[in-house]
């Protein structure tokens, strides 16, 4: 069974500035996603970033990027020039191909301060 | 717009009672999953459908039910037999078919439930 581990219940960062949240997770399936969810305090999960197992390359949506560390099982996600709405919960996730399940780890709880 | 709702947001159960969250997609998806939060735990699946008809248990399907008559609706009940009921329900959905659209989506979510006992 596949699972996600988030070490850093919370994290925090200064306006601006940069912030690495780590996730590992562990599966012996070699074509999988992972995915970075935010959940702001209204708890709507939303779609930060993703990336394809099948591809070497870092995805990377605008302040968003990862590093993506197969051999490690590595998947952690760095947040440039953080800001004030950047304050959330992360959750690091894992899709299997080969069945339809999201697996979830416990979360980081990012805060931001001015 | 197509989305998923889920309702109601807040939903107080007195203990012995069976309470019923709805969770509808308009988004035409196959797939409907529920998740439960709990502080400092993450998201735990209860339940998942991946089609019409037919359901599957998640890691922690005991003292909840499902159904999934029609392929837009898939309510979770929380029977009285679910000892720590009190918690935050998410909904979500996603396609199936070609592994590299589907997948790579990840799951569309409600806004939650917050149930709470009394």
């Amino acid at each position: 069974a596949q699972t996600v581990t988030q070490s850093q219940p919370e994290m925090s960062v200064q306006e601006a500035e940069t912030v690495t949240l780590s996730c590992t997770y562990d599966t012996s399936e070699s074509d999988y996603y992972l995915f970075w969810y935010k959940q702001p305090p209204s708890r709507q999960m939303i779609l930060v970033i993703r990336q394809e197992a099948y591809k070497q390359q870092n995805a990377t949506e605008n302040r968003f990027s990862v590093n993506f560390q197969k051999a490690a099982k590595s998947f952690s996600l760095k947040i440039s020039d953080s800001q004030l709405g950047d304050a959330a919960m992360y959750f690091c996730a894992y899709r299997s191909y080969n069945t339809d399940k999201l697996i979830f780890g416990t979360g980081t709880r990012l805060q931001v301060f001015p | 717009d197509g989305g998923i709702t889920q309702s109601p947001k807040y939903l107080f159960r007195k203990e012995g009672q069976n309470v019923t969250l709805s969770c509808e997609q308009n988004l035409n998806h196959d797939a409907m999953y529920w998740y439960r939060q709990d502080p400092g735990q993450g998201l735990r699946l209860i339940y998942y459908s991946q089609i019409v008809n037919d359901f599957q248990k998640g890691d922690i399907a005991e003292g909840y039910s499902v159904s999934r008559e029609k392929k837009e609706s898939f309510p979770l009940t929380v029977t009285s037999a679910q000892k720590n009921p009190t918690a935050f329900y998410l909904c979500a959905s996603s396609t199936k078919g070609n592994w590299a659209d589907s997948f790579g989506n990840g799951y569309t979510f409600g806004s939650g439930t917050r149930l709470t006992v009394v």
